[in-house]
């Protein structure tokens, strides 16, 4: 089984200027989730997504960072414009529910330089 | 907010070596994992806790979830090389459902040859 794809791997841009980020969740999967891991801490919510809604977003920087879901599969998150504050790894995790939780699969992350 | 105390931040051990580490937290957590992150990637779950005073071992790796849902500790016995990597405790709040996860700051191990 084919496991959460993110692309980019890495990106490097200039502060101000727009990037978006790809994630593919693991087949089957209606839960989609958008953290972001600053160096040296554990990955941090940004966004949850049930099916094409987001269901918590209270932790995304409305004002620069934007997300869509379209058909429930698919998920891109936006940031316009970048500043240097968000060099980090964005995380895409998937889950589908198991047991008496949600077990959460991780992408590999895409690795963001602001310069 | 709700978070994690993770401890120790960074352990230097030797082959062999039986590894400890834990989590802790001020408030109630219903369901507790333990993942492995390596440079470069996302993290890779190890182990899920979903009841209280549950423990589980996959392989050289235990966990227990504390009957207080305060706390979980990861154990790894006999330590090998691929050991090495960040290990972060996460939990979830919330009873059912899917839900945001909580992580704490991670645990370093490095092996010494």
């Amino acid at each position: 089984e084919a496991g959460v794809v993110q692309s980019p791997r890495y990106k490097i841009i200039e502060k101000k200027q727009p990037v978006a980020f790809w994630c593919n969740p693991i087949s089957g999967h209606n839960t989609l989730y958008w953290y972001r891991q600053n160096l040296g801490q554990g990955p941090e919510l940004l966004i949850r997504y049930e099916n094409e809604e987001a269901v918590d977003d209270s932790q995304l920087p409305k004002d620069r960072f934007s997300a869509e879901r379209l058909k429930g599969v698919d998920s891109t998150l936006k940031i316009q414009p970048a500043e240097l504050g968000d060099s980090a790894v964005y995380l895409c995790a998937s889950s589908q529910r198991a047991g008496g939780g949600e077990t959460q699969y991780f992408g590999p992350g895409t690795r963001l330089l602001v310069l | 907010g709700q978070q994690l105390n993770q401890s120790p931040q960074s352990m230097f051990i030797q082959e062999g070596e039986d590894v400890s580490m834990n989590c802790t937290s001020s408030s109630i957590f219903n369901t507790w994992l333990w993942y492995k992150q390596d440079p470069g990637e996302g993290p890779v779950l190890l182990i899920a806790l979903y009841k209280a005073g549950e423990l589980t071992s996959n392989g050289r790796l235990t966990a227990q979830f504390g009957i207080t849902r305060k706390d979980s500790f990861l154990n790894i016995s006999a330590s090998i090389p691929s050991d090495v990597g960040i290990y972060f405790c996460a939990g979830q709040p919330g009873i059912q459902g899917a839900q945001k996860l909580v992580f704490g700051q991670g645990t370093r191990l490095t092996i010494n040859p």
